[in-house]
């Protein structure tokens, strides 16, 4: 069974600019979560989805936003780019629900802001 | 706001020695604690979930155990090896907001 895919891979941008990470979740799964991981902060939680709704958000500004589709596959969008947002975005899936939720992470988007 | 430390941030032992990396949560309300390992510039790879109700899973030379009244978990690694220099980190999913947590994680270098 394939694992989480994220694309890119890698990414580099410059202040003001948007950017959209995509990831793939492993089949069967339908939830998706986004991790934003940097050295200062560790990992943080940006937002989960479940059945194309968002059913969980993290502390970070309107500027990062997601979405997931009817096939799983999720989104997330960072409008007007700052320097601090230069981190690995990770996404993770899960089958969904409960004590046996668990998390299944792809290889990142490293995103570089100029 | 559940709070997730884990110490020591890193460790260096020579191969062969059993590991002990340790993970403290500040709320008992949890749903699972899950492991995982991340080597640099990767991605995390899942070791070992415990639900909330189990005390300990196992899965070959790993080991973890829960307490969740006192907040604490243990990752055992027996007879390390040099393949298991990596960065492990805890994560808690809380029962009440259910977010995932991390620690800040313990850096692990098995000496040859």
């Amino acid at each position: 069974k394939a694992g989480v895919t994220q694309t890119p891979r890698y990414l580099i941008k410059t202040r003001g600019q948007q950017v959209t990470l995509s990831c793939s979740p492993i089949s069967g799964h339908r939830s998706v979560s986004w991790y934003q991981q940097t050295p200062g902060q560790g990992l943080q939680f940006l937002f989960e989805y479940f059945s194309e709704t968002q059913r969980n958000k993290g502390n970070f500004p309107g500027r990062f936003s997601g979405r997931q589709f009817s096939n799983s596959r999720s989104e997330m969008n960072v409008s007007t780019l700052e320097l601090g947002d230069s981190a690995l975005y990770l996404c993770a899936s899960s089958l969904g629900t409960g004590e046996y939720n668990e998390q299944f992470f792809g290889p990142g988007t490293r995103l570089t802001v100029l | 706001k559940q709070e997730v430390t884990q110490i020591p941030a890193a460790l260096s032992v020579p191969e062969g020695e059993n590991l002990v990396l340790n993970c403290s949560f500040t709320d008992s309300a949890i749903y699972n604690l899950q492991w995982f390992r991340q080597d640099p510039g990767k991605g995390l790879t899942s070791l070992l979930l415990i639900q909330s109700s189990q005390r300990e899973q196992t899965s070959g030379r790993l080991n973890a155990s829960l307490d969740k009244s006192s907040g604490r978990s243990t990752l055992y690694i027996a007879a390390s090896q040099p393949g298991d220099s990596a960065t492990y980190l805890c994560a808690v999913r809380g029962s009440n907001d259910y977010k995932l947590s991390f620690g800040a994680g313990t850096t692990v270098t098995v000496r040859a």
